[in-house]
């Protein structure tokens, strides 16, 4: 079973648009563990933010903004004010305890920022 | 900045050839993780280590790759023998993962890019 479900295939928008990625995952550990990676067009995979299971607050780090909500197991991620430079794939990722802190990626999104 | 490094950054070989990516972990990392990235599967683990010891490898195949940690700075993946369907970018990564504290960040090398012809 898919663990991590990133719904959205691609996203195309403008520049200065928001987007909003989403990210459900499933797990039944209480302890777990979130990722965000962007892999750009180059290829590497650059990590972006860990939360903990236990920390339910959003986080913003200047464009980009995390929601985190374990009541619909979501874990969403927007830029705000895209630029052509955040065109790239981005996943989500799960990591459990149950699972010896393996990650286990989402299929990831595709965003594409026009000019 | 630490980073993880690997090598090769690409690799063209033939069928039948073996093929060895290296992968440098960032220092006091104990866990590493070899994942490869195809566009029909996206991300597969592979495999991983903790504290140099290979803890699962059960998304390899067994009679053609091995994986292994000869000392804490480097870990190996070997194509023996390689085949067409082994064209993939190849990820290493590491991180520093403990019992009851969990997981911290985890880093990705630039990966190899294999094409096996």
């Amino acid at each position: 079973a898919q663990k991590v479900t990133q719904a959205q295939t691609e996203i195309s928008v403008v520049e200065k648009e928001d987007v909003t990625l989403d990210c459900v995952y499933e797990t039944r550990d209480t302890t777990y563990y979130l990722f965000w990676y962007k892999q750009p067009p180059s290829g590497e995979l650059v990590f972006l933010i860990r939360r903990n299971s236990f920390d339910e607050q959003n986080e913003i780090s200047g464009r980009y903004s995390w929601n985190f909500q374990k009541s619909t197991s979501s874990f969403n991620f927007t830029i705000t004010a895209s630029q052509v430079v955040d065109s790239a794939v981005y996943f989500c990722a799960l990591s459990e305890v149950s699972n010896d802190y393996k990650l286990s990626f989402g299929a990831g999104t595709t965003v594409t920022v026009r000019a | 900045d630490a980073r993880v490094t690997q090598t090769p950054r690409h690799k063209v070989t033939e069928m039948g050839q073996e093929v060895t990516m290296r992968c440098q972990p960032i220092l006091g990392h104990n866990t590493v993780f070899w994942y490869r990235q195809t566009m029909m599967q996206g991300l597969e683990l592979l495999a991983y280590f903790r504290n140099r010891a290979p803890l699962d490898d059960s998304g390899m195949p067994k009679d053609r790759f091995s994986a292994e940690m000869p000392d804490a700075t480097l870990a190996t993946l070997k194509i023996q023998p390689s085949e067409p369907r082994d064209s993939a970018v190849y990820f290493c990564a590491s991180g520093l993962v403990l019992a009851g504290v969990g997981t911290g960040e985890l880093f990705f090398g630039e990966g190899s890019r294999l094409t096996v012809l």
